[in-house]
């Protein structure tokens, strides 16, 4: 199974900030991982898919890179709506597999 | 507009039973590969199984000859007959649509529903 390690497990950053996750897998899964956010008693919400495409309607302050094992996440301005668990998916291989998840609070 | 709504779930005791539905609306059940993910309580996501448009079935070693995944085209619905339930199974389970039928792009989500396993 690939293994999806995610961090940091938590952070805490101010309305405006930069915030990046990283998401390693243990193998190289190319471009076939997606992002979600999961807010506290709702279902994920597909953000970024491949690596790095938007989803619909998401908006442009979210942002995700790389390939292989090694990706990014990113929020260019955190905004108070942002506060969530973000998970990292992959798809290369079943299992599919998620990261541990990343908690983003408002400092 | 595409809509999961799952129900079934409940209290059981361990080694029990149970039946998991996930009604679908606005597209077709099998037009797209369709998985059903889990989250225990306070815990990230696990993927448990999915289903092909081809029929094809594939498990996560930790339900695999416990749970049966399985679609009604007539109902547009998605199942998971999950037996012999351990404590370990407790979770809310969310039934997932993959964009299209090539990819684990999981574009919508159900509501989820909560199985709670207890002695």
């Amino acid at each position: 199974d690939i293994q999806m390690t995610q961090s940091p497990s938590s952070l805490s950053a101010s309305v405006g900030d930069r915030v990046t996750i990283t998401c390693q897998a243990s193998q190289d899964t190319s471009y076939y991982l997606n992002w979600y956010q999961q807010k506290p008693g709702k279902a994920p919400k597909l953000l970024i898919y491949d690596a790095s495409n938007l989803g619909t309607g998401v908006p442009s302050r979210f942002s995700g890179s790389g390939s292989g094992t090694d990706f990014t996440f990113t929020i260019f301005s955190l905004q108070p709506e942002d506060i969530a668990t973000y998970y990292c998916q992959q798809y290369n291989n079943l299992p599919l597999t998620f990261g541990g998840g990343t908690q983003v609070e408002i400092k | 507009e595409v809509q999961l709504v799952e129900s079934g779930g409940g209290l059981i005791q361990p080694g029990g039973s149970l039946r998991l539905s996930c009604a679908a609306s606005g597209f077709t059940v099998s037009n797209n590969y369709m998985s059903w993910v889990r989250q225990a309580p306070g815990k990230g996501l696990e993927w448990v199984s999915v289903v092909y448009t081809g029929g094809s079935t594939y498990y996560a070693d930790s339900v695999r000859g416990r749970f049966t995944i399985s679609r009604d085209k007539s109902k547009n619905t998605l199942y998971l007959q999950m037996n012999s339930l351990g404590a370990e199974d407790t979770a809310v389970y969310y039934c997932a649509r993959s964009v299209d039928d090539s990819r684990f792009v999981f574009d919508n989500w159900g509501q989820g529903t909560l199985v709670t396993v207890f002695s």
